[in-house]
């Protein structure tokens, strides 16, 4: 089945500083790529997703890349600020069904 | 609804209690999607409605995992002769689109801890 690995699971940077996470997929027909921050205890929010017919889309200050070759995709976030510090989630559909399969999370710290 | 609603926000039960915990998606939004969260870990898929369709449920951990959608608007996810095992956040997400796990816009939970 579909597998999504999410690295690293802890990140640490300094305010202004730039923080990259990446995933990993398995499902080659996956075509559809979000990316959810999860504040603490609170609900996951979509912040930005692609599809496989792209390689890179931008938002202000975050924006995602996707390697379908590779099966790889990653989420940049620029001039990080201290609201940035949340748990970040990668995803990417199962194919086969409905489901979304979500990496396990990178918690990212932004010290000001 | 400005957003999706999830109650109760906390839910403490003994081991052997039945629980039902209820979502009110966003008004208009055809899927609605069922996911469990354990501490520190990302969302696990437990079931899909279009409309009042049950079309996935191969994510419910065992047949003590119910859920229903009877009007295709508010759907229940009941946990029967609950177990500590079940203790997590249950989050619901519901999308406009149809057929597809894009888009997705969740509620806040409900953790669940069984004592």
């Amino acid at each position: 089945g579909e597998n999504v690995e999410q690295h690293p699971s802890t990140l640490s940077v300094q305010e202004g500083d730039s923080a990259v996470i990446k995933c990993t997929y398995s499902d080659s027909a996956s075509n559809y790529f979000p990316w959810y921050k999860q504040e603490l205890g609170k609900r996951p929010q979509l912040i930005i997703d692609i599809r496989s017919n792209v390689g890179e889309k931008k938002d202000q200050r975050i924006a995602v890349t996707l390697n379908k070759t590779a099966k790889h995709f990653s989420l940049h976030i620029t001039e990080t600020q201290p609201e940035d510090s949340a748990v970040y989630f990668c995803a990417a559909p199962n194919t086969g069904g409905f489901k979304t399969i979500f990496g396990a999370g990178t918690r990212l710290f932004v010290k000001a | 609804g400005a957003g999706v609603s999830q109650s109760p926000r906390y839910k403490v039960a003994k081991r052997g209690q039945d629980v039902a915990l209820r979502c009110d998606p966003i008004s208009g939004h055809v899927s609605l999607f069922w996911y469990q969260q354990a501490l520190g870990q990302g969302p696990e898929f437990l079931t899909y409605f279009q409309n009042e369709a049950q079309l996935d449920k191969s994510g419910l951990p065992s047949d003590r995992f119910f859920a229903e959608r009877p009007e295709g608007s508010v759907s229940t996810l009941k946990i029967q002769r609950t177990q500590q095992e079940d203790s997590a956040v249950y989050l619901c997400a519901s999308s406009l689109l149809t057929a597809t796990n894009e888009k997705l816009f969740f509620g806040s939970g409900t953790q669940l801890s069984v004592l």
